[in-house]
């Protein structure tokens, strides 16, 4: 299995400020004969459904707002959200689709400080 | 814009037979990979296991031994069934369709999940 591992579990951050999760991989997710990286990043609100943000690692899912992008490649990738807003308090997990099973980061909490 | 939704009991006993459906909303169960995916009161997301419109499945190796996914295309539904449960099996299920067509690719649409707790 490919585990993910996200760093930091939780963080706080200002509102109108920058939010960074890392989430490595134990092994590349990046498919070499197209180049893509098999890697998604859901938010999850509480009492909600995770929603899709980001897919081949960078590919922000339409009406996502411009201020979440992803970033990485191979078995290091990156969540940013440019200037924190009070409704993107959730959790929000990585996730490789490169092969099953299907594995998901642990989850990192955002809150606003 | 598609919509999943899951039922099923709310209560199983324990050693006794989970079974959900997730009903898709428009009639497009043929074309795509279908997940079910699940979360411990608290905790996070594991994936369960997949199948595709001819059938073809694919679990998670960790509950392969207990886990069994259908889907009935004629209704636009597909099932789980998850056998000899335990308090470990306490969680919130969700069904999920996989973007694209042809491969499991990322969770483009989720259902709203159903909490499914294992007591006696």
């Amino acid at each position: 299995d490919i585990v993910m591992t996200q760093s930091p579990d939780s963080l706080a951050v200002s509102l109108g400020e920058r939010a960074t999760i890392n989430c490595k991989s134990s092994q590349s997710v990046l498919w070499n004969s197209n180049n893509k990286n098999f890697l998604a990043w859901h938010q999850q609100k509480p009492g909600q459904p995770p929603k899709l943000l980001i897919y081949w690692a960078s590919t922000r899912e339409s009406g996502v707002p411009d201020r979440f992008s992803g970033s990485g490649s191979g078995t290091d990738f990156t969540l940013t959200i440019s200037s924190l807003q009070a409704e993107d308090v959730a959790v929000y997990y990585c996730q490789q689709y490169y092969s099953t099973p299907q594995t998901f980061g642990q989850g990192t909490k955002v809150e606003i400080k | 814009q598609v919509q999943l939704q899951e039922s099923g009991p709310g209560l199983v006993k324990p050693s006794e037979t989970l079974s959900l459906t997730c009903s898709v909303s428009i009639g497009s169960i043929s074309t795509q990979y279908w997940s079910w995916i699940r979360q411990p009161p608290g905790k996070g997301l594991e994936w369960i296991g997949c199948i595709f419109h001819t059938g073809s499945v694919n679990y998670n190796p960790s509950l392969k031994s207990r886990v069994t996914i259908s889907v009935d295309t004629s209704k636009d539904q597909l099932s789980l069934r998850l056998s000899s449960v335990t308090a470990a099996d306490t969680a919130v299920y969700y069904c999920a369709r996989h973007a694209g067509d042809g491969y499991p690719y990322h969770f483009d649409s989720w259902g709203q999940g159903t909490l499914v707790t294992v007591s006696s």
